[in-house]
């Protein structure tokens, strides 16, 4: 079954100190990887796709990296208004088992001033 | 360009009632998803519109109906509501099956 985790839960940081947040995915015939961030009682707001191993894309202090059964989302010298949930999303070969996009349950992120 | 707008943004209902809701894509982008996203499952997929056509669906009962019009926009329905259909329910669109999707401020729906 396809399936997306996405470690840690929640995550910490003081302003200024760099992280990482993990997505872990099993979809037989990848076709996107998606990074949304969330913000409280908002919709999801698109941040990056990525389609194959290798690839990377950078916005701002985000940086996105994807290997063949994991993405990073890299965040460099966090500042308090990056605070939100990110959320992992992939599509499959049929968009997935469920159907359109298989979400991970997101990473909490709290940056401290 | 202006984004994915939902109608309303915010409803409480009775359990039984049924609840309409309404979505209008990015002018252009012809596909609508819909997902529920709770505290305990997060954003699960409910179904997606492609030119007036269901093209997915998701594990839902079939309480959970949509429909699409022929200028994009979409409404789902839910009906008989239960407590459990407490959620934020969110629409997302995009160009085509293999592009983006980008979504809207949700629709927060209380059942009590």
């Amino acid at each position: 079954e396809d399936q997306v985790t996405q470690s840690p839960e929640a995550l910490r940081l003081q302003e200024g100190e760099s992280s990482s947040l993990n997505c872990s995915y099993t979809v037989s015939g990848l076709r996107g990887l998606f990074w949304y961030r969330q913000d409280p009682g908002k919709g999801p707001e698109f941040l990056f796709t990525l389609y194959s191993a290798g690839e990377e894309k950078e916005k701002e202090r985000l940086k996105a990296t994807l290997t063949k059964k994991e993405s990073f989302l890299h965040i460099t010298a966090p500042k308090p208004e990056d605070s939100a949930t990110y959320l992992c999303a992939v599509r499959g070969p049929n968009g997935g088992s469920q159907g359109n996009l298989i979400f991970g349950k997101g990473t909490k992120l709290s940056v401290k001033p | 360009k202006a984004g994915v707008t939902q109608t309303p943004r915010y409803l409480i209902k009775t359990r039984g009632q049924q609840v309409t809701l309404s979505c209008s894509p990015i002018s252009g982008h012809r596909s609508v998803s819909w997902y529920q996203q709770t505290p305990g499952q997060g954003l699960q997929f409910l179904f997606e519109y492609f030119s007036e056509t269901q093209r997915n669906k998701g594990n839902f009962p079939g309480r959970f109906s949509g429909r699409q019009f022929s200028n994009s926009r979409s409404e789902m329905n839910v009906s008989t509501l239960e407590l459990g259909d407490s959620a934020l329910y969110l629409c997302a669109s995009s160009n085509g099956q293999e592009e983006t999707q980008y979504f809207g401020p949700g629709t927060r729906l209380l059942v009590l």
